[in-house]
């Protein structure tokens, strides 16, 4: 089993739909990151979380840390929000900063 | 303020050739960090400097290096390529180790043919 679960894997919505992607984990973090990729490869930081909700924009942000999950929403989706959501852990203890990545949630948001 | 920026962007090489990825993080940052994506294996992560010094390197073999120079501009380089190597290698800078913010490059796609 990954240390990083993300549900869905593919999600296709109609634009203007809310959207949420799930993130689980099995492992401590010290802080869990929502990356976005677009076609062409770059990747864009969208939130880092140690705890509680962020919101920037139409996207929400949010972790439960007893519950080891984390949750992004998207508000009122536009075909522009299209591309791969990945959820990402920095696993806590010791001295060793890596980051751990789930899947990838492949995100289409139809006109 | 310039982001994060990986030369080249593309690159082919022969299976058995070496190769030297660049990475130049934002300036101030002193943290760089190496990930390889491939369509099976997803994102994972190759090793992380901080000060010129190698700090964590993941599960990756010998063939995989990688330094990082007093302005904190990092290469990572692949020796003996195998077709297997063929990937988005992505790197990531931050001001600091752990609990910050990391800031990703457009990342360079190697094709060993």
């Amino acid at each position: 089993k990954n240390e990083v679960e993300q549900s869905p894997q593919n999600l296709t919505a109609q634009e203007g739909e809310f959207i949420t992607i799930n993130c689980s984990y099995s492992v401590g973090i010290s802080a869990l990151h929502w990356l976005q990729q677009h076609p062409g490869g770059g990747i864009v930081s969208l939130f880092m979380l140690s705890s509680g909700k962020k919101k920037h924009g139409r996207l929400i942000a949010t972790i439960n840390i007893q519950e080891k999950h984390s949750s992004l929403h998207i508000t009122a989706s536009h075909p522009r929000d299209s591309a791969v959501y990945i959820c990402a852990v920095l696993r806590s203890g010791g001295s060793n900063y890596k980051l751990t990545f789930g899947k990838g949630t492949l995100l289409t948001v139809n006109p | 303020k310039a982001g994060v920026t990986q030369t080249p962007r593309y690159l082919i090489k022969t299976r058995g050739q070496q190769v030297t990825l660049s990475c130049s993080p934002i300036s101030g940052h002193r943290s760089v960090s190496w990930y390889q994506q491939t369509p099976g294996q997803g994102l994972q992560f190759l090793f992380e400097y901080f000060s010129e010094t190698q700090r964590n390197k993941g599960n990756f073999p010998g063939r995989f290096s990688g330094r990082q120079f007093s302005n904190s501009r990092s290469e990572m380089n692949v020796s003996t390529l195998e077709l297997g190597d063929s990937a988005l290698y992505l790197c990531a800078s931050a001001w600091d180790r752990g609990n910050t913010e990391a800031f990703f490059g457009q990342g360079t796609r190697l094709t060993v043919v």
